[in-house]
């Protein structure tokens, strides 16, 4: 399956505790953005990278999340201190900027997600 | 900035029934307009796109979707729906230049009833 891929599928934690999620996107795409959904909401944005640049951050993303995508391949999402508001599903989608309907046409392709739970 | 509203946050339909899903937008540039479509405990899938040309466009499980400008909208067509159709459908823009995040709309849940 060359899809992108997310882990963990689901996470449980506790208030004040930290968690890392990991995102693996289609191997040939630069291009890695991070969404945050709730329940009964279409996903908002977070981030995204070109290679292992951040290029830009969503006022969501308080002081609290940091994501790094360290050689320009897969990502982390780290969330300290968590809070129950964090609760949410945490998308990751890629793209890429060449070849044929990469994006140039933005089109992002999500993976399954990771389910936070904060308790 | 661009928003993105839907309609209607729930459709009950019958099976081969027809059905359409309303998206409006507002963006004071240029965009592209997306369908995405999430089953449960999935992610998202696209489901078509328009970027430019003819303001009909087909997708795919014979979905289609018309952009009207002058109403600055993007609705969601199927012609006889199926059981499977069931699922949360989510309308998106994105800027044709620089930014490239997709802003969304808050999800239409369609639900096809035998």
């Amino acid at each position: 399956d060359t899809g992108v891929s997310q882990d963990p599928r689901h996470k449980i934690t506790k208030r004040g505790q930290n968690v890392t999620f990991r995102c693996d996107p289609i191997s040939e795409h630069n291009r890695l953005y991070w969404y945050r959904q709730t329940l009964g909401q279409g996903p908002e944005f977070l981030t995204y990278f070109q290679n292992e640049a951040q290029l830009e951050k969503s006022r969501l993303l308080s002081d609290r999340f940091s994501a790094e995508r360290p050689k320009g391949s897969f990502s982390t999402l780290e969330i300290q201190r968590t809070e129950q508001g964090d609760s949410a599903m945490y998308l990751c989608a890629s793209s890429s900027i060449t070849g044929t309907g990469g994006d140039l046409y933005n089109e992002q392709f999500f993976g399954p997600g990771t389910r936070l739970t904060v308790l | 900035a661009q928003s993105v509203t839907q309609l209607d946050s729930q459709v009950p339909v019958f099976e081969e029934a027809p059905v359409e899903l309303r998206c409006n937008y507002s963006s004071s540039v240029s965009v592209y307009l997306f369908w995405y479509v999430q089953y449960p405990n999935q992610g998202l899938q696209l489901l078509l796109k328009y970027l430019s040309g003819s303001t009909l466009v087909k997708g795919i499980n014979g979905f289609e979707a018309e952009f009207n400008k002058s109403q600055t909208s993007f609705h969601l067509r199927k012609p006889s729906v199926h059981i499977s159709d069931t699922a949360e459908y989510f309308c998106a823009v994105s800027r044709t230049t620089g930014r490239r995040a997709l802003t969304f709309g808050s999800g239409t849940r369609l639900q096809v009833q035998p």
